[in-house]
C-alpha cells in the first residue's frame, strides 16, 4: 500500500530557531502534498496545499513567511518553521495524494515543542 | 463552502456491542468522496472505509460498515462486535471528485472520540 514516511517524529527546539519536517511519499508519486495542524483534542486544521514544482497555497490566517513548504520533487515535501515561538508548538500532519489516485496517505505525524 | 458536521463529541459502547458514528455534509456537487478516518493515542491517521458518492450500495470493510444517505447528505459509520482496540477519535472527511490536475483538500468533521468499555 501507500506509505508517507513523516519525520521527524518529534522535535524540540528553542525559540527563534527554525525547524524542517519532512514528508517523503515511498511508493508513489505525490503529485499533491497537503500540511495540517493539529491541536490537542481537535480536529485537523489545513494550513496549505502544495503540487510538485508550484508554490503552496495557504489556508486564510496561514503565515506563509513563517510556514515555508516546499514540494520541489515528486517523493518530498518539506514544511519549515521559522523563527518558531512556543505558540508554533503543535502537532503537524502531512498528507499526500498522488494524481489519479482518489485516496490520501498521511505521514506519522509530527510534535513540535519550541520552548 | 463545503462543511461536514459530527454532532457527537463522545461516545461509549461495550466490547462486543454495535455502535454508530454520526455524520452530516453540505456540499452542492454530485461527485465526492467520503471517509471514516481513525485517530488512535499514536495520532497516525488511518483510513477506515471511504464512500463514491455515485455508488448507491454502502461501503463495507469486515465490521466496519456505512449508512450513505445521499439526499440526506448523512454518512453514519457502524462498528460491530466494538473491541477495545478501536477505542480512538473518529473522524469524517469529504472531498470532491477530480479527474486531473490539482487534488481537492479533505475536508474534516470535529471528529467523535469513542470509548469502548469492558
Amino acid at each position: 500500500g501507500a506509505v508517507v514516511s513523516q519525520h521527524p517524529s518529534w522535535v524540540i527546539c528553542k525559540s527563534g530557531t527554525s525547524v524542517k519536517i519532512e514528508c517523503r511519499s515511498l511508493d508513489f508519486q505525490a503529485t499533491t502534498m497537503f500540511w495540517y495542524r493539529q491541536f490537542p483534542k481537535q480536529s485537523l486544521m489545513l494550513m496549505a496545499t502544495s503540487n510538485e514544482g508550484s508554490k503552496a497555497t495557504y489556508e486564510q490566517g496561514v503565515e506563509k513567511d513563517k510556514f515555508l513548504i516546499n514540494h520541489a520533487s515528486l517523493t518530498l515535501s518539506t514544511l519549515t518553521v521559522t523563527s518558531a515561538h512556543p505558540e508554533d508548538s503543535s502537532f503537524y500532519i502531512c498528507s499526500a495524494r498522488g494524481q489519479g489516485r482518489s485516496f490520501y496517505t498521511f505521514g506519522s505525524g509530527t510534535r513540535l515543542t519550541v520552548v | 463552502a463545503q462543511t461536514v458536521t459530527q454532532s457527537q463529541p463522545e461516545m461509549s459502547v461495550q466490547e462486543a456491542e454495535t455502535v454508530t458514528l454520526s455524520c452530516t455534509y453540505d456540499t452542492s456537487e454530485s461527485d465526492y468522496y467520503l471517509f471514516w478516518y481513525k485517530q488512535p493515542p499514536s495520532r497516525q491517521m488511518i483510513l477506515v472505509i471511504r464512500q463514491e458518492a455515485y455508488k448507491q450500495q454502502n461501503a463495507t470493510e469486515n465490521r466496519f460498515s456505512v449508512n450513505f444517505q445521499k439526499a440526506a447528505k448523512s454518512f453514519s459509520l457502524k462498528i460491530s462486535d466494538s473491541q477495545l482496540g478501536d477505542a480512538a477519535m473518529y473522524f469524517c472527511a469529504y472531498t470532491t471528485l477530480q479527474y486531473t490536475g490539482t487534488a481537492s483538500k479533505l475536508t474534516f468533521g470535529t471528529g467523535t472520540r469513542l470509548q469502548v468499555t469492558l
